[in-house]
């Protein structure tokens, strides 16, 4: 079965204040892609970050960080110093061999000024 | 960078009428998809198309939704005598490959609301 978990349904922190976005897959493939999406009221995905199931090397981007450690099946995202423009609803989602995304449910993030 | 762009960006339509969202993939891509976001909700696979036939179909896909690539550069989903249920945020997607996830691409999507 292939699945995507984003346990935190809402998150809220204030401004500057560090925040992690959880996410847990599940695929039985030994080539897969992860991605995150963000979601802005404007309801288009915004492409954030791609890696493969080989690499598990983390990634930063400037306020932007990444954990991906597949012995817990996780590939978790933080943002740094957060800002109310990062207010939004990402998504994690997973490619394994095949045609489609499986994506998680959501986590929406809220940054109080 | 290339872009799948979807018209309209927003659609009302009455209840029991048919509609129909428009997408262009990347011009060199070879396989294209629609996913649905019913508000709130996580985003879901339709439906793949290559080869001018369908690939994969999930089961929301069913006998009221359609899809075609009319021309060389359009690729649409119909949806017959929409439903107030198929209310949602339509995306298109399109890939070179079918295997991996190189360049697979999502255009910025049609919200699709019907009364």
């Amino acid at each position: 079965a292939q699945k995507v978990t984003q346990a935190q349904t809402e998150i809220s922190v204030v401004e500057k204040e560090d925040v992690t976005l959880d996410c847990v897959y599940e695929t039985r493939d030994t080539t897969y892609y992860l991605f995150w999406y963000k979601q802005p009221p404007s309801g288009e995905l915004v492409f954030l970050i791609r890696r493969n199931s080989f690499d598990e090397q983390n990634e930063i981007s400037g306020r932007y960080s990444w954990n991906f450690q597949k012995s817990t099946s996780s590939f978790n995202f933080t943002i740094t110093a957060s800002q109310v423009v990062d207010s939004a609803v990402y998504f994690c989602a997973l490619k394994p061999t095949g045609n489609q995304f499986y994506f998680g449910t959501g986590t929406s993030l809220t940054v109080i000024p | 960078e290339p872009e799948v762009t979807q018209t309209p960006s927003h659609q009302v339509t009455q209840m029991g009428q048919e509609v129909i969202l428009r997408c262009v993939p990347i011009s060199n891509h070879l396989y294209f998809y629609w996913y649905r976001q019913i508000l709130g909700q996580k985003v879901e696979f339709l439906v793949s198309f290559y080869n001018n036939e369908i690939s994969e179909k999930s089961e929301i896909f069913d006998d009221q939704f359609s899809v075609e690539r009319p021309d060389g550069s359009n690729f649409t989903l119909k949806i017959r005598s929409t439903k107030l249920e198929d209310s949602a945020m339509y995306f298109c997607a399109s890939s070179v490959v079918r295997q991996g996830a190189s360049g697979y691409t999502f255009g910025s999507g049609t919200r699709l609301t019907v009364v």
